[in-house]
Parts: structure tokens; sequence; C-alpha cells
């Protein structure tokens, strides 16, 4: 099984900070690697697909990058709706997520 | 508008069953794979089955105990879960896969509540 780590579990940031978000596979998962944001007592959203694409809706201050096994989520701007939890997933071989980064208000 | 509507959680002894539905509208579902994801506090988002065209899929924590199904005419996806332990406690979504190969899940349910106890 492909296992996907995220750093860090958590984070405080202050809005307007830059955060990043870093996600490693254990294998090489090509651009198969996708982003969701989840606020608490709601589903997953999606936000970026194939490592670097914006999904329809999603504002521009999320972007993603990387390829392989090292991937990162950048928020460029925080904003008070952006607190909340984020995943990565890969979708190379069946379905694996991250154990999830909490962003906090500092 | 696509919307997906998770019924069927509740509470179970370990050893029972449960079936899950999902109803799927506002786009064509028998176009869409589907799948169900779990979550519990201890562990995180799991990925439990999925099914499209080429077939059915299971996590190993699952295989051999849950049976996921859907019924086009009704635009529904099944989960039976049979043999229910109490670390299949969790809450349920259903999602669907965009299309393309490796997609991701672009739309997804509220979820249902799982709880396995005694």
């Amino acid at each position: 099984d492909i296992q996907m780590t995220q750093s860090p579990s958590s984070l405080s940031a202050s809005v307007g900070d830059r955060v990043i978000i870093t996600c490693r596979a254990s294998q090489s998962v090509g651009t198969y690697l996708h982003w969701y944001q989840q606020k608490s007592g709601q589903a997953p959203k999606l936000l970026i697909y194939f490592a670097s694409s914006l999904h329809s809706g999603v504002p521009s201050r999320f972007s993603g990058s990387g390829s392989g096994t090292d991937f990162t989520l950048t928020i460029s701007g925080l904003q008070p709706e952006d607190f909340a939890t984020y995943y990565c997933q890969q979708s190379y071989t069946f379905r694996t997520f991250g154990q999830g980064t909490k962003v906090e208000l500092k | 508008e696509v919307q997906l509507l998770e019924s069927g959680g509740g509470l179970v002894q370990p050893g029972g069953s449960l079936r899950l539905s999902c109803v799927g509208s506002g786009y064509p579902f028998s176009d869409y794979a589907m799948h169900w994801v779990r979550q519990s506090p201890g562990r995180g988002l799991e990925w439990v089955s999925a099914i499209g065209v080429s077939g059915t899929y299971y996590a190993d924590s699952v295989k051999g105990r849950f049976t996921i199904s859907r019924d086009m005419s009704k635009s529904t996806l099944y989960l039976q879960m049979d043999s229910l332990r109490i670390d299949d406690s969790a809450t349920y979504f259903c999602a669907r896969y965009a299309s393309g190969n490796n997609a991701p899940s672009d739309y997804w349910g509220q979820g249902t509540l799982v709880t396995v106890s005694s």
C-alpha cells in the first residue's frame, strides 16, 4: 500500500499569512495527488487535483505543486474561512489519504 | 446541482449488519464511478470501497465483510456491511469520482454515522 505522510500535523497561523503544507508518498504517484479541505462536521471538499489543477470555484490563493513523491499545498494570504483541516490523497493505486493538517488561528 | 445523500447509519452490535445507501441526483448517475470513504477520530480518512465499469474494489480491512453495489434505476449506491467490528465505527461518506482515470472525488455526501457497540 502507498502511505501518505503530511507535515505538519497542525499549525497556527494568522489571517494574511502564507501557509505551506507538505505531503510525501511512500513511492512515486506521478501527479496523481489531490488536496481536500474539511471543516468540522462537513464532508471534504476538493481543492486541487492532479497536483496543481485548481478545482472549479476554489479561490486562486490555493495552489499545489510537486510530482513523484513530494507535494505541497500553498495558501497565499490565509482567510478566516480557510481555518480547517487539509488532506492529501493519492489516486495512483486505489486511494490513500494523508493523516491531515489542521490549520488553526494563532 | 450534484447532490449525494447517505442514509442507513445507526447503532449496531458487534457481529451485526447494516446497509448504507447513497442517492445521487443532478447528474447522470450511471456515468460515474463511486466510492465509500470512512472517517473516525483515531484513523482519519480511510478509503473503503469503490465501484465502476471495471469492477468493485475493497480495502483489505473490509474485504470479505463489506459489499458495494449500485442500482442505476434508482441512482443509488449501497454498502452492505456484515460482521461488523468495533473499529468499523465511523462516519461513512459516499463520493463521486470525477471523470477520467485516477480521478479525484469531486462531490461528497454529508456522511452517515455508524456506531458498533455492545
